[in-house]
């Protein structure tokens, strides 16, 4: 079955990074995108961008430009998202997500999502 | 940015209600929408893909209907299991923006 796996809880100090991870199974790694989305204490979700694992391609959200990088490593089957610069308004459950169309480039909706990781961003 | 506005933001309903969601697009999306229902410390779960399709697995109570801009969801017969967050998503154009969600409790 396919699973998405993420890392555990983060709590980092303002202006740190922090780096999560998102091991998937149960399927062709290459064939399918890899979003990731937010979501604040008590908030809404929030998209953050798209990364093909196929060919490295990305679409990050403009307001996050410059300080997000996503990776994947096909060889362990696993996406990355790092966030650089933390600000306190960054504290939320930090989602990755499969697109459900294979080759779809990031025009899909997700139907597997990880549990989801904590960052906290505190001094 | 699609501005994606959900209404109503929550709602009340009795079991067995029919309870139903809308969701305006700021600009033609096609039918590029998708339903999610989240519970409190869970990911989103995918219902309904393309404005009206159901996911495999999703029971038949759940439905959507809609395109251009303006779209529907509805719940046809309220059971303690659906109460949940639900949130809209485009796909048409990134970036990818949700709807503000609505918060579906019991009366």
């Amino acid at each position: 079955q396919v699973q998405l796996v993420q890392s555990g809880a983060e709590l980092k100090k303002p202006g740190a990074s922090v780096k999560v991870s998102c091991k998937t199974s149960g399927y062709t790694f290459n064939i399918y995108g890899i979003s990731w989305v937010r979501q604040a204490p008590g908030q809404g979700l929030d998209w953050m961008g798209w990364i093909s694992p196929y060919n490295g391609n990305t679409n990050y959200a403009h307001k996050l430009q410059g300080r997000i990088t996503m990776t994947t490593d096909t060889s362990t089957s696993t996406a990355y998202m790092e966030l650089r610069s933390l600000r306190s308004d960054d504290t939320a459950v930090y989602y990755c997500a499969r697109l459900r169309l294979p080759g779809s480039g990031y025009y899909s909706s997700y139907n597997y999502w990880g549990q989801g990781t904590l960052v906290t961003v505190s001094s | 940015d699609i501005q994606m506005t959900q209404s109503p933001s929550s709602l009340s309903a009795s079991m067995g209600d029919r309870v139903t969601i809308t969701c305006q697009a700021s600009q033609d999306i096609k039918n590029d929408l998708t339903w999610y229902q989240q519970k409190p410390g869970k990911a989103p779960k995918l219902l309904l893909y393309d404005a009206s399709s159901l996911e495999p697995g999703v029971p038949s109570r759940f439905s959507g209907s809609g395109s251009g801009t303006h779209f529907t969801f509805t719940i046809s017969s309220l059971q303690p299991e659906d109460i949940a967050t639900y949130y809209c998503q485009q796909y048409n154009t990134v970036p990818l923006t949700f709807g503000g969600g609505t918060k579906v409790q019991i009366k």
